[in-house]
């Protein structure tokens, strides 16, 4: 059974800190690319940030450019989202998803809420 | 970025008959042999997405054929072909042709 498990989410000051942790397993995870989409309470899908699958090329949208940070341990099937100078509109669940060309896994996401 | 335009935005369905919702994109998203970087997930309430279709047409594993994709260019096309209670909850396009990928709107399905 495919899983994919995220954990870190918390409740945070402006200005501070999370780091997000995504736990795979059932799939050839060093095969997927890997990647953070958020939800902001009532509000759409945005797509945040992705890894290849060896770790070598990692995109940000313009909004956490400088900010955030991916990375992924194939050895652990994990997958991080290092996240600093949070601001209040960061404040979303964070799902997790594993991608190839015809499949998609989803992880039941983790709430980041930053306020003061 | 790409914007993709999703319409209706609020979707009434009687049990049983069809549905359909549109997705539009500022930019083609159509390469080679008409393929198309362009998915459709579904979003039950309080859950997290569920993929449906990839390239256009092509349903995930597990996804029943009252769903269907079409569409070239830069107009894709989401239709249910008999709508279930199960069905209930929001639809999203998105695009991976291009950097940032972006999701459509979302369209909310409900049963009359």
């Amino acid at each position: 059974e495919v899983q994919l498990v995220e954990s870190g989410g918390d409740l945070v000051q402006p200005g501070g800190s999370l780091r997000l942790s995504c736990a795979a397993s059932g799939f050839i995870f060093n095969g997927f690319w890997m990647n953070w989409v958020r939800q902001a309470p009532g509000k759409g899908l945005e797509w945040v940030a992705n890894i290849n699958p060896d770790g070598s090329a990692k995109r940000y949208v313009d909004s956490v450019k400088g900010r955030f940070t991916i990375s992924r341990d194939n050895d652990k099937k994990s997958v991080y989202l290092q996240m600093n100078s949070l601001r209040v509109e960061d404040t979303a669940v964070y799902f997790c998803t594993g991608w190839t060309t015809v499949t998609n896994y989803w992880g039941q996401g983790t709430l980041v809420t930053v306020s003061s | 970025d790409v914007v993709l335009t999703q319409s209706p935005l609020f979707l009434p369905v009687t049990l049983g008959q069809p549905a359909s919702i549109s997705c539009r994109s500022s930019q083609s998203l159509v390469y080679s042999g008409g393929n198309a970087y362009f998915n459709w997930f579904q979003q039950r309430p309080g859950q997290s997405p569920r993929h449906l279709i990839y390239n256009i047409s092509n349903r995930d594993s597990g996804v029943p054929d009252r769903f269907s994709g079409s569409g070239s260019g830069s107009d894709f096309t989401l239709k249910i072909s008999r709508v279930e209670a199960d069905d209930v909850g929001v639809y999203y396009c998105m695009q991976h042709a291009y950097w940032p990928h972006t999701f459509g709107q979302g369209t909310k399905l409900e049963i009359k």
